[in-house]
Parts: structure tokens; sequence; C-alpha cells
């Protein structure tokens, strides 16, 4: 059963506009969440993140909203670039064995064109 | 500037073979993690450790196992590889505590088993 969700596979976005990636998830224990950038070939390199006593959180172009009635979540990337275009992945904290571990989502691929 | 560095980035084995997946990280970070990466599949836990000679098991241990006998490095061994292991496996490390939940990955290990 998957506790993190990216339902978009892939997302296509012109240069300049805004990128919405979405992801939600059903355990509410859940009590942070990150996003991840990953390029082929290499790890995921951290994003941005959002406790879960948040709504927003904002730096620079990249924006995550936490909905946590909806058990939802989102990233805006404005303007959108072409060096965005990579996987990102959602992630999300919870304890286990009393420490925190991250359950990612699917990824979704964004790719920006000029 | 952190860093996590996994052993190779290419690997091929043949099927029954003993595989060692060796990682080392050089920011004194208590958490060290193994994930696999496939297509359609995102990241997944295979295995985690907290502390020096403590593991505990992530969502898909089966046919695996880990070692850790110093705090930097965090050793993945596949007993006998099968074909089904051909993946990427990533590792990562972060800071002890509940709070503090952002993970530094490793560049990544294409594992290829023939």
């Amino acid at each position: 059963d998957q506790q993190v969700k990216q339902n978009s596979p892939s997302l296509s976005v012109q240069e300049g506009r805004i990128s919405i990636l979405n992801c939600d998830y059903t355990n509410s224990m859940f009590d942070y969440f990150l996003w991840y950038k990953k390029y082929p070939a290499e790890g995921p390199t951290f994003l941005i993140s959002i406790s879960s006593i948040k709504d927003k959180n904002e730096d620079g172009r990249f924006t995550v909203f936490l909905n946590k009635s909806a058990k939802h979540l989102s990233l805006h990337i404005v303007p959108s670039q072409p060096g965005d275009s990579a996987v990102y992945f959602c992630a999300a904290s919870a304890l286990r064995s009393g420490y925190s571990t991250l359950t990612f989502g699917k990824g979704t691929m964004l790719l920006v064109s000029p | 500037d952190v860093k996590v560095t996994q052993s190779s980035r290419y690997l091929v084995k043949r099927t029954g073979e003993k595989v060692f997946l060796e990682c080392v990280q050089d920011m004194d970070h208590e958490n060290m993690f193994w994930y696999r990466q496939d297509p359609g599949l995102g990241l997944r836990l295979i295995y985690f450790s907290y502390d020096v000679k403590m593991k505990e098991k992530g969502d898909i241990p089966e046919g695996y196992s880990v070692s850790r006998e110093k705090k930097e490095r965090f050793s993945l061994i596949l007993e006998s590889a099968s074909t089904n292991q051909t993946s990427m496996y990533l590792c990562a490390s972060s800071t002890g505590g509940a709070l503090n939940t952002e993970a530094f990955f490793g560049q990544g290990t294409r594992l290829t088993v023939v």
C-alpha cells in the first residue's frame, strides 16, 4: 500500500511558466515533507521541505504548499527553467523504531522546454 | 561540503554471487540508509542504521543484509545475487533525532545481475 503518491509520472512545461508537481499521502503520522530532485545517473538532492505545522514554505523560485486536511502537498516552480528538467520525488518523514525515515513517492519527471 | 560516497558507479555481477556495496559518509551522521530505485517504483527503503552495529529492516529487506562496523561506513550485502536485484542502489545519511530529517544521498550504484 503506497503511502506517498505522485499520480503524474510526467509533466511538460514551457520555459518561464509555472510548474506544479503534486503529491498525496495517506499516513497522518507523517510530520515532515521534503522534495528531492534527481538527474539521471546521480543521487537525489534535497530541494525544499515543510513541517506539518506549516502550510507554505518558499525558497527562491520554489514554493511548497501543504494542505493537511486534504493530505496533499504541491511544489511550485516559478519561473520554470530548462535546467529544472529532472525527476522530482516527494518524500514524507515518520518515526520507525523511534527514528526518522523517509518514504518516497514514485517520482514525476519534469520536462521544461525552451 | 557534505559528502556520501558509494564505492562503485557501475557493477556487473553474476547470478548467485555475493555482492558488497559500500558507502562512506564524512558528515559524522548517525543515520545511514540503503534504498533501491526502480522505474515506476520510486525509492524503496531496504535497510537503515541509526548507530554502529545497529540495523533495522526497511520495506524490502528480503535478499539483503547490511553491516555497520564504523559510524562512517554502511555496507549493503546481496547474499546471493539474483536478476531481480538489478537496480540503482542509493545510500544516504542524516543526522540523528526526529526533527532533522533531510537525508544526503550518494551518487548511486547501478548494479546489473546477469
